[in-house]
């Protein structure tokens, strides 16, 4: 199956700071990835949509003024965390939808734990 | 907008007994339906998936079962090995557009030894 790989796999950082999370997909192009959030024991939390060379959709309750997404290119996307705060400690997670494919597949990276501190 | 409900949220077996995890969903245009497999502190993995057009696919011990009528999709897991112990989530979704997925809440499947 497609692969998709994410960097770094576990952050800690101290409140106030900034984190960029890359997603990429290694053997296929993508034109949507999804950056997701999770918290312990529940479902994934869809936070924004990315799609290449275009503007984020963001989920309501988002801030996209702290959760900045780009997408420049069909292989990466990244998220960066502005300021960030405990509250924001997560399981960070994206998935790519692959282009070639005849239906709606997602594959998903294997996620980045954020700590702050 | 969409949305999926899905039952149990933990199961236990005991190994070599099947498992079977149900989920449902709201709306009706939905036509793409993936579960995922999730270990502790890793990314989901797309373990089957099934369209609307078909009823029923199998993969070796795993097949997925769909009832459009009543809106409901279930994972059967035969065989069950203490490797399969996970999180599994289903999602729905539209086949070709820039839709979203719709996550289950996730089932934690424990196999006993």
């Amino acid at each position: 199956g497609a692969v998709v790989s994410q960097h770094p796999s576990r952050v800690i950082c101290k409140s106030g700071t900034s984190v960029k999370i890359e997603c990429r997909s290694l053997d296929f192009q993508a034109t949507t990835m999804f950056w997701y959030r999770q918290f312990p024991k529940q479902s994934l939390m869809l936070m924004a949509t990315s799609n290449e060379g275009s503007k984020a959709t963001y989920e309501q309750g988002v801030e996209k003024d702290k959760f900045l997404i780009n997408h420049a290119s069909l292989t990466l996307s990244t998220l960066t965390v502005t300021s960030a705060h405990p509250e924001d400690s997560s399981f960070y997670i994206c998935s790519a939808r692959n282009l070639d494919g005849s239906y709606n597949e997602q594959f998903f990276g294997p996620g980045t734990r954020l700590t702050v501190l | 907008g969409e949305n999926v409900e899905q039952h149990p949220s933990t199961l236990s077996v005991q190994e070599g007994d099947s498992a079977v995890i149900k989920c449902t969903y709201s709306d009706s245009a939905s036509n793409y339906f993936p579960w995922y497999k999730q270990e502790l502190g890793k990314g989901p993995q797309l373990i089957i998936d099934i369209r609307s057009n078909v009823g029923e696919k199998k993969d070796q011990r795993i097949a997925v079962t769909l009832n459009k009528t009543a809106k409901h999709f279930s994972l059967h897991i035969t065989e069950t090995q203490p490797e399969d112990s996970a999180v599994y989530f289903c999602a729905a979704s539209i086949r070709n557009t820039g839709n979203q997925f719709y996550f289950g809440t996730g089932t934690s499947l424990t196999v006993i030894p």
